[in-house]
């Protein structure tokens, strides 16, 4: 079956503007994680959902949110882009809450000029 | 949460296996060790997990000490396809889908 998506897979924006990234998760999968990953700070968690409810966040400002849909298809979006908020952007599914392999995406990479 | 201490950096000669240790000395008993590794422009992928007993499937094969405070993965026979940063990651049993925290990993390189 199909693996995780993740749309666009490259996006250049301006520092000020914002952003909506997108997720597909695997099939059946009804948990997606997002992951923010920076050469300086590496892997880190940014959020979680499971049936459209957000179960975790991670210690990021409020510019960050993100949603679940009734598919279990995610966004996540970043308001008032920053420099520093240039990374790759990674979405991870997986079926449940206790399930323990989670699977990624490819990534979006996002670029703040 | 408990942190983990891998080595930055490994080589291996292809074809031959290679040991990927990670230390944990401050485990605890309800903690799984996970292990993810991430290719060159992809995300992490799921390598393998354990509790206390030994674990293989057909990627590596998974040894933990008898007090829990170190691991081991273990590749049977590396290949270039295996080079790759791997990180050894802490998770806590039956706390639901709790998110990974990854480290620094350790990078692996294969030559051939």
């Amino acid at each position: 079956k199909a693996g995780v998506t993740q749309t666009p897979r490259y996006l250049i924006k301006t520092r000020g503007q914002q952003v909506t990234l997108s997720c597909s998760p695997i099939s059946g999968h009804r948990s997606v994680s997002w992951y923010q990953q920076t050469p300086g700070q590496g892997l880190q968690f940014l959020f979680e959902y499971f049936s459209e409810t957000q179960r975790n966040k991670g210690n990021f400002p409020g510019r960050f949110s993100g949603r679940q849909f009734s598919n279990s298809r995610s966004e996540m979006n970043v308001s008032t882009l920053e420099l520093g908020d240039s990374a790759l952007y990674l979405c991870a599914s997986s079926l449940g809450l206790r399930d323990y392999e989670q699977y990624f995406g490819p990534g979006t990479r996002l670029t703040v000029t | 949460d408990a942190k983990t201490t891998q080595p930055n950096s490994m080589e291996s000669n292809e074809e031959e296996p290679v040991h990927l240790p990670c230390n944990h000395s401050t485990i605890s008993g309800t903690d799984y060790i996970h292990w993810y590794r991430q290719l060159p422009s992809q995300g992490p992928e799921y390598v393998i997990h354990g509790l206390t007993s030994n674990v293989n499937n057909r990627m590596a094969s998974l040894a933990i000490a008898e007090d829990r405070k170190s691991s081991t993965l273990i590749l049977h026979r590396a290949t270039l396809r295996d080079a790759a940063v791997y990180y050894c990651i802490l998770r806590l049993r039956n706390s639901g889908n709790t998110p990974l925290v990854f480290g620094k990993g350790t990078r692996l390189s294969v030559i051939a």
